[in-house]
């Protein structure tokens, strides 16, 4: 059984600051996607990292993607307000094509 | 161009009551996804359907059924809504043309059981 762990749950930052978001996953893959989800509302695909050491970048926030070690990062560079959403990473299980597994997400409030 | 539309997006129901959660997509997309979205759970697949004909159990099937009616429309049936099932439901849909491309996910329907 595919198991996806997000850490922090919950991270509170000043605006301005750097940290980064961990994915672990339990078993082969390598195809992960991130999503940013405001309150209230849907999922919205911020990156898709499809081989081992792929790096994707986007504004303040990039992505990359360990095969090996079964980990993914999502960092977050000068935070501002903007960016206080959850975010999800999903893990794409080979042998049944599309079909994600969801961390539990990472609440970022970034504080002004 | 509207992507995946989901009806309704508010529902109360009492316990044992039965309802349909509509969903549909214009994108031309071969799967189509079921999910549930509780606190601190992120997204569990309920069902899917990889492509028009064929549908397949997810992580949480149980008291739920589905009915992929056409490329375009994938529906979710609760039998006899258990407050247990009270979640915020999305649909999602995707391409399986060999290029892997994210899920684009529905505005969700917000399911409230009594």
């Amino acid at each position: 059984e595919l198991k996806v762990e997000q850490n922090p749950l919950f991270l509170s930052m000043q605006e301005g600051k750097n940290y980064t978001i961990y994915c672990n996953y339990s078993t082969t893959s390598d195809r992960l996607y991130w999503y940013r989800q405001d309150p209230g509302k849907s999922l919205e695909s911020l990156f898709v990292l499809l081989s081992n050491g792929a790096v994707k970048q986007e504004g303040r926030l990039m992505a990359s993607l360990d095969t090996k070690a079964r980990l993914s990062t999502l960092h977050i560079t000068a935070a501002v307000h903007d960016l206080s959403a959850t975010y999800f990473c999903a893990v794409d299980l080979r042998e049944y094509g599309n079909k994600l597994v969801f961390g539990a997400g990472t609440i970022l409030r970034v504080k002004s | 161009n509207a992507g995946v539309t989901q009806t309704p997006k508010f529902q109360v129901l009492k316990t044992g009551q039965s309802m349909t959660l509509q969903c549909a997509q214009d994108m031309n997309h071969n799967s189509m996804y079921w999910y549930r979205q509780d606190p601190g759970m992120g997204l569990r697949l309920i069902y899917y359907s990889a492509s028009e004909g064929t549908t397949d159990k997810g992580e949480v099937p149980n008291g739920y059924n589905v009915s992929r009616l056409n490329k375009r429309e994938f529906s979710l049936r609760l039998e006899s809504a258990a407050p247990s099932q009270t979640s915020v439901y999305f649909c999602a849909s995707s391409s399986l043309d060999g290029v892997y491309q994210p899920q684009h996910f529905g505005d969700g329907t917000r399911l409230s059981i009594l």
